[in-house]
């Protein structure tokens, strides 16, 4: 089970740091990724972190002012988001990476944190 | 728009069978890269349908089959059920933008 939280409303160009935690005592054996869904919109990859935490990737859209991390210590993952515009606004889910041969698909999600950005 | 192309909505009667179609380009599907089928009931989480183009996790009824060719996918439904109204979302990788991408989903209504 994941279970998201630190969503809320902010103004633009503020700052706001998500989490994802899991009891699973493997949490350190897998990828994660951040996925996002705009209100009655669509699914957009937002982020994604290795199992140790030694590499992650952004869509352009993110890069430079989203930052993924975890801590597997405490089972618990993170997203560090700033310059925040109405256009991040969504409900972002937190997602259990699988490997199917060489290739990645999102095998768990969580039930969502919701973001709004709004003056 | 969305990397993947697929039909806003589609509807069948109950008992029927629907497919729901995904389109792609030589940077993703074309390329290789498998597909995925996720299900989103209203107000939940994604849920994968079918994994690595026609693979059905454990749980997920043999109604629901995946396949692929050349830059394109389907999701088949057979013997629709009123509970399969949802959102259908496909996924795949694209080399050229790397990046996970979805289509932009497809509304399923059982008359």
């Amino acid at each position: 089970q994941l279970v998201e939280s630190g969503g809320g409303v902010v103004q633009p160009g503020e700052s706001l740091r998500l989490s994802c935690t899991t009891s699973e005592v493997t949490f350190s054996t897998y990828g994660m990724h951040w996925v996002r869904q705009a209100p009655n919109k669509g699914l957009e990859w937002v982020a994604y972190i290795r199992h140790d935490g030694s590499k992650e990737y952004y869509p352009d859209s993110a890069k430079g002012r989203f930052t993924i991390s975890r801590d597997n210590s405490k089972s618990t993952l993170y997203l560090q988001m700033k310059s925040l515009t109405a256009d991040d606004t969504g409900i972002y889910y937190c997602a259990k990476d699988i490997r199917w041969g060489s290739q990645n698909y999102f095998d768990y999600w969580g039930q969502g944190t919701l973001v709004t950005v709004s003056s | 728009q969305s990397v993947l192309t697929q039909p806003p909505s589609v509807s069948g009667a109950s008992g029927q069978r629907v497919t729901i179609s995904c389109t792609g380009s030589s940077a993703n599907i074309g390329a290789d890269y498998a597909v995925h089928w996720y299900r989103q009931l209203p107000g939940t989480a994604p849920k994968v349908l079918i994994y690595g183009n026609d693979n059905r996790p454990s749980g997920v009824p043999d109604r629901f089959s995946g396949s692929k060719s050349g830059t394109s996918a389907s999701l088949a439904i057979s013997g629709l059920q009123a509970e399969d109204e949802a959102d259908y979302y496909c996924q795949s990788y694209d080399s050229s933008l790397s990046a996970w991408v979805f289509g932009g989903g497809t509304k399923l209504t059982v008359l």
